[in-house]
């Protein structure tokens, strides 16, 4: 059974980093095929595609938010990070991360996410 | 980019077929993906490329489409079923969202 859960913050400074967690079970990111991305969504809002990392240790970014995102990973540890620079009150957002299947991806398991607010 | 462009809601009654439109800027062959979200909850797949019936979603889902015209049909529509529902392209980098159809009972 995959299950996924993201840990973070809660509340940090503009111009701060956002650091998250993705802890997860039922699937290693070690083998072949598997993925983590990572998704946000503002409150009310739609969804947004930040980045995803693969098992081979490869990353995507979105383009949109230029080079603030670093995704990482610990397959020792079941875990996956996302780091976002520089935030602003416009990075507030609850930001979910997912098991993604590879190819074309899509997302079929997600965690419950972690809601996160910049603000001073 | 791929935008991805959905009606923002639908009203439906209880027992009626419903379909939800998404709408691609550009084809995206049959790498469209569906997706449920219920009030507080986190999103559900549905639907992979296209047509593809997830494990453990109803019957009363089903997808179609390619290039860039896609449908998410529910039939029949139950009062479990009120939700947002988003549309996603895996053709191109970005991954992209459409902004999401609110499913209404009338």
């Amino acid at each position: 059974q995959v299950t996924l859960k993201e840990s973070g913050p809660g509340i940090l400074q503009p111009s701060h980093t956002l650091s998250l967690t993705c802890s997860f079970s039922g699937f290693s990111l070690s083998t072949y095929g598997m993925g983590v991305s990572w998704i946000r969504q503002p409150s009310g809002k739609g969804l947004e595609w930040l980045a995803s990392i693969w098992w081979n240790g490869n990353t995507y970014n979105n383009p949109s938010l230029k080079s603030r995102l670093t995704v990482s990973k610990d397959t020792s540890n079941n875990q996956a990070f996302l780091k976002v620079t520089s935030v602003d009150t416009a990075d507030t957002a609850t930001y979910y991360c997912a098991h993604t299947r590879p190819g074309y991806p899509y997302f079929d398991y997600w965690g419950q996410g972690v809601m996160v607010t910049v603000s001073s | 980019d791929t935008v991805l462009t959905q009606s923002p809601a639908l009203a439906v009654s209880l027992g009626q077929r419903v379909t939800i439109s998404c709408r691609a800027s550009k084809s995206v062959s049959t790498y469209m993906h569906w997706y449920q979200q219920k009030s507080g909850q986190q999103p559900k797949l549905l639907i992979y490329s296209a047509s593809n019936l997830e494990s453990g979603v109803p019957s009363r889902f089903s997808g179609s489409g390619s290039g860039t015209d896609f449908t998410l049909t529910i039939d029949p529509v139950e009062a479990d079923d009120i939700a947002n529902y988003y549309c996603q392209q895996s053709n191109e980098l970005p991954l992209t969202f459409g902004s999401g159809t609110k499913l209404e009972i009338k």
